[in-house]
């Protein structure tokens, strides 16, 4: 059975830290690797990560994937309040349907 | 841009009742995928679809069916509604071979159960 494990489960910084989102997964027919943002409503799109540290940055927001130990990171410096949200990792298999996520990672940014 | 449409964004229905959740997209996706989501346990895919009138089950099908007659519409159904389906639904759909983009979500279907 394919498994997704995000770290930590919550998290609580001030406005200004830098904080790192860890996934691990264990899955067959590995294809790649997705982080979605959630706030209130819907998850929207971040980074997908396909090939082994290629690091994928969006303005603060940045991510990397190591194919041989199985895990990514979603690296997020000068945090603002904004950023307070779900943090989700998923992953697609190799057929490209099959879609497993993680339980996903809590961020709350203080002001 | 893509969009996702699920029918409702708020359910109240009672136990033994047959329930649709419907959603829509709009982008000719090929994959079309319904979650659950419940705190603690992040999203657990029920069935996914990757063409018309095709389903896979997913982590857990059990209470749930699915119907795709037509490529933009997949439709999930509780076929007897009980008080542990209380959750929020997510519909999702993608481009068959991704492509760098992730799934585009709907907004979500709150459904409670009483």
């Amino acid at each position: 059975e394919d498994k997704v494990v995000q770290s930590p489960l919550s998290l609580v910084v001030h406005e200004g830290d830098t904080v790192t989102l860890n996934c691990s997964y264990e899955v067959t027919n590995f294809r790649s690797l997705l982080w979605y943002k959630q706030e209130k409503k819907a998850p929207t799109f971040l980074f997908m990560l396909t090939s082994s540290g290629i690091e994928k940055k969006s303005g603060r927001l940045s991510s990397i994937l190591d194919k041989k130990e199985l895990f990514s990171i979603l690296n997020i410096t000068a945090t603002q309040t904004g950023d307070s949200a779900i943090y989700l990792c998923a992953v697609i298999n190799n057929a490209g349907n099959m879609l497993t996520f993680g339980g996903g990672t809590r961020l709350m940014v203080k002001p | 841009d893509v969009k996702v449409t699920q029918s409702s964004r708020y359910l109240v229905k009672r136990t033994g009742e047959k329930v649709f959740l419907e959603c829509v997209q709009d982008m000719d996706h090929e994959n079309m995928f319904w979650y659950r989501q419940d705190p603690g346990l992040g999203l657990r895919l029920i069935y996914f679809s990757y063409d018309v009138k095709m389903k896979e089950k997913g982590d857990i099908p059990e209470g749930y069916s699915v119907s795709r007659e037509k490529k933009e519409r997949f439709s999930l159904i509780l076929e007897s509604a009980s008080t542990n389906q209380t959750s929020m639904y997510l519909c999702a759909s993608s481009i068959r071979h991704w492509r760098g983009r992730g799934a585009f979500f709907g907004q979500g279907t709150r459904l409670t159960v009483v």
